[in-house]
């Protein structure tokens, strides 16, 4: 039930761009998106409904295909503030508010 | 208080002792959760608390881990017996309202739990 993010690390120079991507093998109600630094708590970030919308934070934004049961987390011009462990969390139904976590996708953008 | 308050902070026990970790969410929040973290690795649910109704116990790994929620704030999370494999963080998080989707979780520092 866990969804597998991928990739599992990546290393970017300031001002480039990666993708994240979270995928469930089981229906979606709704994706949430984290970020947690080394030793911090996690920090939401946004939520992506059922319905395909697509959402934007500063420059990062993200996409739900609810065919492909599959998120998107988008990084533009990183910063060396971006650096940290994203986390995706599913929700399989309306209404519950459980997710379940994926294992985590490290980013370290250097200068 | 502002954010979800967990304490201790950082907890050494020996193998074989009770321990209790607590959270103090949000005020107003009427959702709580709780998660464990081990080293390098994601976050693993363990248990919700929603308003009044009975908690999801699904991610509970045994017996020996238990919590409560008196008067809808405060929560206590209790691992009996403790094991070496129950060293990890424990994390607590909150939110709004269960029932409405949109809502962020907020969490805690967590509760570094170390088991000699």
């Amino acid at each position: 039930q866990q969804p597998v993010q991928s990739p599992q690390a990546v290393i970017l120079r300031e001002g480039e761009d990666a993708v994240i991507n979270c995928s469930s093998s089981k229906a979606l109600y709704s994706v949430h998106w984290y970020r947690q630094k080394h030793g911090e708590a996690p920090v939401f970030l946004m939520i992506l409904l059922k319905g395909g919308e697509q959402k934007g934070h500063e420059k990062i934004s993200a996409s739900f295909n609810e065919k492909k049961q599959q998120s998107s987390l988008y990084l533009t011009a990183s910063q060396l503030s971006y650096s940290g462990t994203y986390f995706c969390g599913t929700e399989r139904y309306s209404n519950t508010g459980k997710l379940i976590f994926g294992q985590g996708t490290t980013l370290q953008v250097k200068p | 208080g502002a954010g979800v308050s967990q304490s201790p902070s950082n907890k050494v026990t020996e193998k074989g002792k009770d321990v209790e970790l607590r959270c103090d969410p949000i005020s107003g929040h009427t959702a709580l959760y709780w998660y464990r973290q081990s080293l390098g690795q994601g976050l693993e649910f363990l248990i919700y608390f929603q308003g009044n109704s009975a908690p999801d116990k699904s991610g509970l790994p045994s017996d020996r881990f238990s919590a409560e929620r008196t008067g809808g704030s405060v929560s206590t999370l209790t691992i009996q017996r403790t094991q070496q494999e129950d060293s990890a963080v424990y994390l607590c998080a909150s939110s709004l309202a269960v029932g409405v989707s949109n809502q962020p979780q907020h969490f805690g520092d967590g509760t570094r739990l170390s088991i000699l």
